[in-house]
């Protein structure tokens, strides 16, 4: 069974710039999850699809970012003008669990974004 | 809210002594916990999980990890260490929802480092 996948796996961009972010979950997982590391700091939470809703964006920063499920299988995280401060590592993960349930969420491999 | 410390940023151990990371919580109600591992230019891979029950929890890689209420603790713990065991820990607490989401509270991160 594949895992969750991440596309691009780095990415160097200048501010003001756009960039587009694509998680592939695990097939079958209807919860999809963005993350965050910014240099030096704690992982952090961005938002949380189910199926093709949002359930919880409440760790989005500002509307400068953008989540898309489109169909409820892949997701996308567009940036849009990219600031420096958004550099850092974005995850995604996924589970298959229901909401409400004790879960166990499986990571991709990260985005690195470098915003100069 | 809940929150996750993980005190030890760093540490180094020698290759074949035992390792042990700590991890304090705080969670209002009867947490669910996680221990993570980055390797170098890798993903999150999931070591283990504590749930309930059993307060010793065997992951994989040989590791475990004891969950102690009365100490809010998570220890992670490995009895010899090999050195692709290099890498950055993470532990993590998961809040369970009915409406929002299933998201993950992270610690800063341990990176271990072996020597020879």
């Amino acid at each position: 069974e594949a895992g969750v996948t991440q596309f691009p796996s780095h990415s160097v961009i200048e501010k003001g710039q756009t960039v587009t972010l694509r998680c592939d979950p695990i097939s079958g997982h209807d919860n999809l999850y963005w993350y965050r590391r910014v240099m030096g700091k704690e992982i952090k939470f961005l938002l949380h699809f189910v199926k093709e809703s949002k359930q919880d964006e409440s760790g989005m920063p500002n509307n400068r970012f953008l989540a898309e499920r489109t169909g409820g299988t892949y997701s996308t995280l567009k940036v849009q003008p990219a600031e420096l401060e958004d550099s850092g590592v974005y995850f995604c993960a996924s589970s298959q669990d229901r909401v409400g349930v004790r879960e166990t969420q499986y990571f991709g491999p990260g985005t690195r974004l470098l915003v100069l | 809210a809940q929150s996750v410390t993980q005190p030890d940023i760093h540490i180094t151990v020698s290759e074949g002594a035992s390792l042990e990371l700590r991890c304090n919580y705080s969670y209002g109600a009867t947490p669910y916990l996680f221990w993570y591992v980055q390797s170098p230019g890798q993903g999150l891979q999931l070591l283990l999980k504590y749930f309930s029950g059993d307060t010793l929890v065997q992951g994989i890689k040989g590791f475990e990890a004891e969950f102690k209420r009365s100490q809010s603790s998570f220890n992670l713990r490995k009895p010899s260490v090999h050195w692709s065991d290099a890498a950055e820990y993470f532990c993590a607490v998961g809040a369970v929802s009915l409406t929002a989401g299933n998201k993950l509270t992270f610690g800063g991160g341990t990176r271990v480092l072996v020597k020879p």
